[in-house]
């Protein structure tokens, strides 16, 4: 019963390229986000959303492009791949956006480009 | 602005030992609100405690506990008699207000913990 859970676990990619990291969570929450780990384990937030809306946009290439297709899907692609995007991308949810609330995290997705 | 400082990159500590990672903080609300998460080497990252500003009472959890101190800015965590199962990365993180759905947790840049056997 993974509560937060992410695919592809591992994803080694060639520069240039367009690659996807689904995320899916069953708690019910209505906001989600995306955080970028970089190698030093500085773990930065990305993007959320809550209920299907954009909340927070950080100053990210607009290579990156979340879509929520409902409130338990926050996907995210990544259109021209560079090697300054690998990373450990992590899903994360919480019950609303109100920052009081704990975030469950997915396991992460360890991208490689080459 | 807010941020979250975590002085010490790693440690290492005998299996045992007493450890403390200290969390310094900085904020300009007066409502806001202190986590600490841990990440094991498998990766996961996973809540551990959140105190919020006007609760500054310490709080114990086994063997871990925490210490909250307005006056330092400071949200320390000490684990008592470690063991190798605590060896993880542990990051401390800030938020400020719960008004908006835009509010972020900030993170500190963690602490690598290493039990030794």
């Amino acid at each position: 019963d993974t509560a937060v859970s992410q695919t592809p676990k591992y994803l080694v990619t060639q520069m240039g390229n367009d690659k996807s990291i689904k995320c899916e969570q069953n708690l019910g929450h209505d906001t989600m986000y995306w955080y970028k780990q970089d190698s030093k384990k500085f773990l930065k937030i990305m993007f959320s959303y809550n209920n299907k809306e954009l909340i927070i946009n950080e100053t990210v290439p607009n290579r990156f492009s979340p879509k929520s297709p409902d409130k338990a899907h926050l996907n995210l692609h990544i259109n021209s791949l560079e090697l300054g995007d690998s990373a450990v991308y992590f899903c994360a949810s919480s019950q609303d956006g109100l920052a009081y609330n704990e975030q469950f995290f997915g396991p992460g997705t360890r991208l490689t480009v080459l | 602005a807010q941020k979250v400082t975590q002085a010490q990159t790693e440690i290492s500590v005998v299996e045992k030992e007493d450890v403390t990672l200290d969390c310094v903080y900085e904020t300009r609300d007066t409502t806001y609100y202190l986590f600490w998460y841990k990440q094991p080497p498998s990766g996961e990252l996973v809540f551990l405690i959140r105190r919020n500003s006007f609760d500054e009472q310490n709080e114990i959890s086994g063997r871990y506990s925490w210490n909250f101190q307005k006056s330092t800015s400071s949200f320390n965590f000490t684990i008592t008699a470690s063991q190798v199962v605590d060896s993880a990365v542990y990051f401390c993180a800030l938020s400020e207000t719960a008004m908006n759905r835009d509010d972020k947790i900030i993170f500190g840049k963690g602490t690598r913990l290493h039990i030794l056997p």
